[in-house]
């Protein structure tokens, strides 16, 4: 079985501050993909990034950048110079492939990120 | 790229009626949909698995009767609440996966359920 930790439930930060969401998770599959969506208050879930198992290598897009270290099964998420319009739910999700023939994705709890003007 | 439409938004009905929500993929071909249900501030909980032609593949604890879930196409999939009660009021949101896309789930935008 699955599984995704976030502990952080809540975080405010000030704008321009850096913020870093953090990311555990569980699995004994050797072929996964872990994801960041984020859920702003319209409720839609966008997707962020995906990585897979094989490939350990940091990302930065922007503002945004990813620290996969499976050592410590961690998928961490940090914005960097916070702005308003980056306030929402935060997930953390695993993807694995399952019996239903297909990859289902277990979903943290989410992180509210609130970035105060 | 990946867009996933779902209509309605916002649905109202009244206590023993069915609603039917339609998910669509718009710019892929979705082998498989995913729908969820999602209660404030809580995480998403997964309803159910379609893959198109065959039957949806419910989680445990989902009533198969209650949720019917339809796969006809690999554009087009829908969720009927039949009989709908007010515990049934919650945000329904469907994802597909398909094609090169088939490791990442995109997510529709969502549909607000209320049961009066």
């Amino acid at each position: 079985a699955q599984k995704v930790t976030q502990a952080q439930t809540e975080i405010s930060v000030v704008e321009k501050e850096d913020v870093t969401l953090d990311c555990v998770y569980e699995t004994r599959d050797t072929t996964y993909y872990l994801f960041w969506y984020k859920q702003p208050p319209s409720g839609e879930l966008v997707f962020l990034i995906r990585r897979n198992s094989f490939d350990e290598q940091n990302e930065i897009s922007g503002r945004y950048s990813w620290n996969f270290q499976k050592s410590t099964s961690s998928f961490n998420f940090t914005i960097t110079a916070s702005q308003v319009v980056d306030s929402a739910v935060y997930f953390c999700a695993l993807s694995a492939f399952s019996g239903a023939g297909s990859y289902q994705l277990t979903f943290g709890k989410g992180t509210k990120l609130s970035v105060i003007p | 790229g990946a867009v996933v439409s779902q209509h309605p938004s916002w649905v109202i009905c009244k206590s023993g009626t069915s609603v039917k929500i339609e998910c669509r993929s718009l710019d892929f071909q979705a082998t498989t949909m995913f729908w969820y249900r999602q209660f404030p501030k809580q995480s998403l909980m997964l309803m159910a698995t379609s893959n198109e032609g065959s039957k949806a593949t419910y989680e445990q604890g989902v009533e198969k009767d209650k949720f019917l879930i339809n796969h006809a196409s690999l554009t087009l999939s829908t969720l009927t609440v039949t009989s709908a009660h007010p515990e049934d009021s919650s945000f329904y949101i469907c994802s597909a996966s398909g094609g090169a896309l088939y490791e990442t789930q995109y997510f529709g935008p969502g549909t607000r359920l209320l049961v009066l």
